[in-house]
């Protein structure tokens, strides 16, 4: 199981404005990088797979970066919107074995 | 149609019995797994099959029994129930194990409390 660590725990932002938060997993043999959107009483939903450093993903509002030499990924959610709410998971992935983060959750306040 | 499904949603049950979590997939895919979600959050694999061939097996208590009757179904047996056991079960499944950028599908979890 690899170490995967995602800050901040938390955040609160207000409808309209951009956010960012990080993923940081290890260097050494890396695969691929999955970030999840999990919505309360929901399953988590896939938003990307990253895999090459450089990468930028994109869909709709949210976007993701991958650096695999340092070790971390962001992922940017432009003007926020309600519907943005959720705790966003990402994983690292060992061959065929995900490890997760513990998630940032986003609150956005109307 | 619901892609992965699992079923209860919801199990109390009392301490020292034997328990049994369903899922299946009608996606097609090869792979299905088990996660814990721990206390802490974090979703934690349990076990992996491979079109019925157990692939990964974490560090679980043998009192935990995956068993695939057929690649579209991985169900989770559980002896012996320990409060320890609370969590929220999550099932899974991927198009295929050999490629570390397929996507994983998740079911709608199983809270397991024990009392």
């Amino acid at each position: 199981i690899l170490n995967v660590e995602q800050s901040p725990q938390s955040l609160h932002v207000q409808e309209g404005d951009s956010t960012n938060f990080t993923c940081s997993f290890p260097s050494s043999n890396f695969y691929a990088l999955h970030w999840y959107r999990w919505e309360t009483a929901k399953s988590p939903e896939a938003l990307f797979v990253m895999t090459l450093n450089g990468d930028e993903k994109k869909k709709g509002r949210i976007s993701a970066t991958l650096n695999t030499k340092e070790g971390y990924s962001y992922l940017y959610i432009k003007g926020s919107q309600p519907e943005d709410s959720a705790t966003y998971l990402c994983a690292s992935s060992n061959d065929y074995k995900l490890s997760f983060g513990a998630g940032t959750t986003v609150t956005v306040r109307a | 149609d619901t892609a992965v499904s699992q079923t209860p949603k919801y199990l109390v049950t009392q301490m020292g019995n034997d328990k049994s979590i369903k899922c299946e997939q009608n996606l097609g895919h090869d792979t299905m797994y088990w996660y814990k979600q721990d206390s802490k959050k974090f979703l934690k694999i349990m076990f992996s099959y491979n079109n019925k061939e157990l692939i990964i097996n974490e560090t679980v208590p043998n009192r935990f029994s995956p068993k695939s009757p057929d690649k579209a179904h991985l169900n989770l047996h559980i002896n012996s129930l320990e409060l320890g056991d609370s969590a929220v079960y999550f099932c899974a499944s991927s198009l295929t194990k050999v490629r570390s950028t397929d996507t994983q599908y998740f079911g709608p979890g199983t809270r397991l409390t024990v009392l």
